[in-house]
């Protein structure tokens, strides 16, 4: 079964407006770490914003944030006023337990368009 | 502070050669995670080593192999090129313990004609 679960392979969204990149999980470790991730063309995974399972409130950082609904197992981000530099891909990944390392799973993606 | 570095940047290969990837991690940095991603499977775990031992090992043949040195810095190794080896292989660097994020450098993309 996929752990990890992107629906939305592209998305676009008016530059200034708010989007949400959906996702969800699946795991049986009571002690996880989602992560969301995006990817220019250029490659590089850009680390954007973290939530922990045992965290109380859902985390923010500057126009991210993520939207945890740990009963519905989803973790979704929000870019809000969107900024044409924010086209790429995102990833949500997630980190499983305390033992397993440094090991991400990552989703599928979603493709963010971002029009003038 | 540097960031993650991967070296070479882009690479062609021929079917049955081998080839050598390397990562410099943050400083200070004990984790370096590799990740294989194609258009077809996405992002996918290699291994990970930890102060120069394999932690753990993703699902992949025992042609892709790896290894980490005293300071840090870590080598995978891909034996007998297939077409299908074709992707783009990132490095990831953490301190290695705690709830830190995982910090990518920018890949090498290896072509296998």
């Amino acid at each position: 079964a996929q752990k990890i679960t992107q629906t939305q392979p592209g998305m676009f969204v008016q530059e200034k407006e708010a989007v949400t990149l959906d996702c969800t999980y699946d795991t049986s470790d009571p002690s996880y770490g989602l992560f969301w991730y995006k990817q220019p063309s250029s490659g590089e995974m850009i680390f954007l914003i973290y939530q922990g399972s045992y965290d109380q409130q859902n985390a923010t950082e500057g126009r991210y944030s993520l939207n945890f609904q740990k009963a519905r197992k989803s973790a979704n981000l929000v870019i809000s006023a969107s900024q044409l530099g924010d086209s790429a891909m995102y990833f949500c990944a997630m980190r499983e337990g305390l033992t397993s390392g440094s090991r991400l799973t990552f989703g599928e993606g979603t493709q963010l368009t971002v029009n003038p | 502070k540097a960031g993650v570095t991967q070296t070479p940047r882009y690479l062609i290969k021929t079917r049955g050669q081998q080839v050598t990837l390397s990562c410099s991690p943050i400083s200070g940095h004990r984790s370096v995670s590799w990740y294989q991603q194609t258009p077809g499977q996405g992002l996918q775990f290699l291994f990970e080593y930890f102060s120069e031992t394999q932690r753990n090992k993703g699902n992949f043949p025992g042609r892709f192999s790896g290894r980490q040195f005293s300071n840090s810095r870590s080598e995978m190794n891909v034996s007998t090129l297939e077409l299908g080896d074709s992707a783009l292989y990132l490095c990831a660097s953490r301190p290695g313990t705690g709830v830190s994020e995982a910090f990518f450098g920018q890949g090498t993309r290896l072509t296998v004609v």
